[in-house]
């Protein structure tokens, strides 16, 4: 009964290095979102994807930042070049489905990423 | 965009009171969700509660949709009660589109 994963939970980058955040949803859930938390701030969305497709990135910036959700495999949060601007917690969440019916999202333990 | 306010940002509790926590939102909503933020960054959903009430143990919440708030009750604290406590709300936009948006939390911390 695997919650959501997420990995690395720490990572260190130096400025201009790139970062890669892996998610996996929890069984059965195909619905994939990620948010990023700053010191002492709320969770703000980034973006939204099942398999295969980007359904919303409004909350990622625009440059240097992607998100990905393969057939096979996790969900991947990639930063390039990261700045000192770029640490925070990273965390990703999931739903068994985007509709009305029921949309509850469950959380991974987060990647807390730092750049030196 | 909508807008969710948490009220009080902190709060200091004596191990067994109880205590009220508050979140308002600006516009109509699709669901809401509460999450209790552990020391360790964890986040532990407590209650998904478009409208209605409902309690788990010590715990309830109770949100009135079409006054736009909800009410997080926490009885006879405990000092593993300690941590943040945000309310998100979900709404969905153009596209097929859905997400939260948290409020900034209120902080629990609960003395022996």
């Amino acid at each position: 009964n695997a919650g959501v994963m997420q990995n690395p939970r720490h990572l260190v980058r130096r400025r201009g290095q790139e970062a890669r955040l892996r998610c996996s949803p929890m069984k059965g859930h195909s619905h994939v979102y990620w948010y990023r938390q700053l010191p002492e701030e709320g969770l703000k969305f980034m973006v939204y994807l099942q398999k295969e497709n980007i359904i919303d990135e409004s909350g990622m910036p625009k440059e240097r930042f992607s998100a990905e959700f393969p057939k096979e495999g996790p969900s991947i949060l990639r930063i390039q070049q990261v700045v000192r601007g770029d640490s925070a917690a990273y965390f990703c969440a999931s739903s068994p489905s985007g509709g009305v019916s029921y949309n509850e999202q469950f959380f991974g333990p987060g990647t807390r990423l730092t750049v030196l | 965009g909508i807008q969710v306010e948490q009220s009080p940002p902190d709060l200091i509790l004596q191990e067994g009171a109880n205590s009220t926590l508050r979140c308002n939102f600006s516009d109509s909503v699709n669901n809401l969700q509460w999450f209790h933020q552990n020391p360790w960054g964890q986040l532990i959903n407590l209650f998904y509660i478009p409208s209605g009430t409902k309690q788990n143990g010590r715990l309830s919440a109770t949100t009135v949709a079409t006054e736009r708030y909800s009410l997080l009750y926490i009885s006879s604290s405990q000092t593993t009660d300690s941590g943040v406590y945000f309310c998100a709300v979900g709404t969905y936009s153009g596209a097929g589109s859905y997400q939260l948006t948290f409020g900034k939390g209120t902080k629990l911390s609960v003395i022996p």
